[in-house]
């Protein structure tokens, strides 16, 4: 079956630190891949997308993503969080209908 | 702003009543989703429409969930007979529609339903 994962829930991390976001995703072919970030009082917001080409995404607020096909995965990270960086992530995967399937997300809290 | 505007932004109803959400997408957006989280989950994709072609109602969970859109503006969302299992925040998103699926899609606010 088609689907993505999130290994976890949650993530603290210092202000200034860096950050990785697992995702993983079942698919039998090159996925369209998305993360998405929930802030409070804010909505969802696009924070990158792959699709094809070079393997290393960049997106907005200074987070990148790397696609991986040989370990299905597509993990997020940012070089030095900040404070307004704390929010819910997700992970999400267009499956072969073109219906966004999504990960149940992982909540980053940033120690001060 | 011109942004995803959702009304109400909380409902609290009584079992078996029936519900309905609205959403305005950004002007000129030719697709409009619906999807729903519920508490600690990712999003469950509800029902896509793409200008006048024929709504994707494939998410919709059972007959009790229905929606409408008029020409490529507002959209219902109505859900009949609610139940417990239906308490979720409901969300929506529009897009250009150029892209399918893969277009960026902009979010709501959301509304909060809450079935008693």
């Amino acid at each position: 079956a088609q689907s993505v994962t999130q290994p976890d829930i949650h993530i603290t991390v210092s202000e200034g630190a860096s950050l990785e976001l697992r995702c993983n995703y079942s698919y039998g072919a090159t996925p369209y891949l998305f993360w998405y970030v929930q802030s409070p009082g804010q909505g969802l917001q696009l924070l990158l997308k792959y699709f094809s080409g070079d393997t290393l995404v960049q997106g907005i607020k200074g987070f990148e993503a790397e696609f991986k096909r040989s370990q299905s995965s597509f993990n997020l990270r940012k070089p030095s969080v900040h404070w307004s960086d704390a929010a819910e992530y997700f992970c999400v995967f267009m499956d072969s209908n073109y219906q966004l399937i999504w990960g149940a997300g992982t909540k980053l809290i940033i120690k001060p | 702003g011109a942004g995803v505007s959702q009304s109400p932004s909380n409902k609290v109803t009584e079992k078996g009543k029936d519900v309905e959400l609205r959403c305005d997408p950004i002007s000129g957006h030719t697709a409009l989703y619906w999807y729903r989280q519920r508490l600690g989950q990712g999003l469950e994709f509800l029902i896509y429409f793409q200008g006048n072609s024929a709504p994707d109602k494939s998410g919709l969970p059972s007959d009790r969930f229905s929606a409408e859109r008029t020409g490529e503006s507002v959209s219902t969302l109505t859900i009949q007979r609610t139940q417990q299992e239906d308490s979720a925040v409901y969300l929506c998103a529009s897009s250009w529609g150029v892209g399918g699926y893969a277009d960026t899609q902009y979010f709501g606010p959301g509304t909060r339903l809450t079935v008693l």
